[in-house]
């Protein structure tokens, strides 16, 4: 199975903050990574696809690069709202697998 | 829109079966795989599988290993219905279980139901 590994596990930031939160693969992912945010008691949501697409209806200030192994999501100016946990997930191979998690919360 | 609506809670005892239903609208049921994700208190995402409803293929499905020969997941076209069940039930199967629609090939998730609470309990 692909491992995926994120950084950090949980961080707090300020309104207007940038937050970053990094994804590592166990091996080369190339494009092959989505990234998804879930609030609490709710269901995840797909936020970004094919590494940097940005999903339909995702505000702009979310974003996300990498390729290869190492993947970074970008909040360019957190808001209350995104309070959440963030998740990496890969589909180069099966299973499909997630990182752990990064939960955000507010300062 | 697209949804996804599934089933209620359920608690069982441990060694029993249980089956969740996932009942799509707002599209074609046909055209999009149903991949099952559970998700324990506290806990990560776990990936258990997914199945092509599309009646050309009788329903392909595909399992992560860890679930091979416990879990089933099948579908009724005619309600545009997906079903997971789970069987033989341990302790650590209590989780939150959801369907998801995958993208082309399950490569990603765009719809998520709303997640069915499952309680393995003596």
């Amino acid at each position: 199975d692909i491992q995926m590994t994120q950084s950090p596990s949980s961080l707090s930031a300020s309104v207007g903050d940038r937050v970053t939160i990094t994804c590592q693969a166990s091996q080369d992912i190339t494009k092959f990574l989505n990234w998804y945010q879930q609030k609490p008691g709710k269901a995840p949501n797909l936020l970004i696809y094919d590494a940097s697409n940005l999903e339909t209806g995702v505000p702009s200030r979310f974003s996300a690069s990498g390729s290869g192994t190492d993947f970074t999501f970008t909040i360019s100016r957190v808001q209350p709202e995104d309070i959440a946990t963030y998740y990496c997930q890969q589909y180069d191979g099966l299973p499909r697998t997630f990182g752990q998690g990064t939960k955000l919360e507010i300062k | 829109q697209v949804q996804l609506a599934q089933s209620g809670a359920e608690v069982k005892k441990p060694g029993a079966s249980v089956k969740v239903s996932c009942k799509a609208s707002g599209y074609t049921f046909t055209s999009y795989d149903i991949n099952w994700v559970r998700q324990a208190a506290g806990q990560g995402l776990e990936w258990m599988g997914w199945m092509n409803p599309n009646s050309d293929t009788a329903g392909y499905t595909g399992y992560a290993q860890k679930f091979q020969g416990r879990v089933t997941m099948t579908r009724n076209t005619s309600i545009s219905t997906a079903y997971m069940e789970l069987s033989s039930l341990r302790y650590e199967d209590t989780a939150v279980y959801y369907c998801a629609r995958g993208h082309y090939s399950s490569y990603w998730f765009d719809t998520w139901g709303q997640g069915t609470l499952v309680t393995v309990s003596s």
